[in-house]
């Protein structure tokens, strides 16, 4: 158990739809990262907060969006689906800022699936 | 573009044998390089990491190797055992950014 827990593990939907995945970081941490993996592909890093604040982008769409709350919990928002949008979405937390200081823990991810 | 990347995306071993799973990178300025792990089902788990300015560094049953003359890393597992069946990952820090993972090689281990 890495102590990273993600909700829900599996959600259908379809194309058009609103969802917001759900992570909360091991206790402490104060950066969180989110990742998408598709069908044989590695994870593509998307976004990064730290304590509150946007820290980096990587590749993720116009039609999706982020937040990290006060509590350090954050939330993954995907607009307008699209089927190619069914993937894995992972989030990890770790302790470190901006730079490197060890390992990201990562959840056991958010199954989304859309029709 | 993906700039972590393996060179084979399967490996086939038999119990007991020695695995070497490898990776190329492309950039330059990253701090660190990592290997992660991802059973079936489940999110990436670290397995080791190496800062750019080693060659090398050994852990319980494995050990990576940095190659910076040819951007290549290496991840080296000892006496290789069913339960080491896994997607195996590099990923390299960039600065600024977050990790940047490689696509992946599946490791099969027959006993």
């Amino acid at each position: 158990d890495s102590g990273v827990t993600q909700t829900p593990k599996h959600l259908i939907t379809a194309t058009g739809q609103r969802v917001t995945l759900r992570c909360s970081p091991r206790s402490g941490d104060l950066s969180v990262y989110w990742y998408q993996q598709s069908l044989d592909q590695g994870l593509q890093f998307l976004i990064h907060y730290y304590n509150g604040e946007e820290r980096a982008k990587g590749n993720i769409l116009e039609r999706f969006s982020a937040q990290q709350f006060p509590d350090l919990h954050s939330e993954l928002n995907l607009s307008s689906l699209e089927l190619g949008d069914s993937a894995l979405y992972f989030c990890a937390s770790s302790a470190q800022g901006l730079a490197y200081t060890g390992e990201l823990f990562f959840g056991e991810g958010s199954r989304l699936t859309v029709l | 573009g993906e700039s972590v990347g393996l060179h084979l995306p399967t490996l086939s071993v038999q119990e007991g044998d020695n695995s070497i799973i490898n990776c190329a990178y492309s950039n330059s300025a990253s701090d660190y390089f990592i290997w992660y792990k991802q059973e079936s089902g489940k999110g990436p788990q670290f397995i080791i990491d190496i800062r750019s300015n080693m060659d090398k560094r050994q852990g319980q049953r494995v050990t990576v190797l940095l190659n910076k003359t040819v951007k290549h890393l290496s991840l080296q597992i000892a006496a290789t055992q069913p339960g080491d069946s896994a997607v195996y990952f590099c990923a390299e820090n960039q600065a600024g950014t977050a990790l940047i993972f490689g696509k992946g090689t599946t490791l099969s281990v027959s006993s």
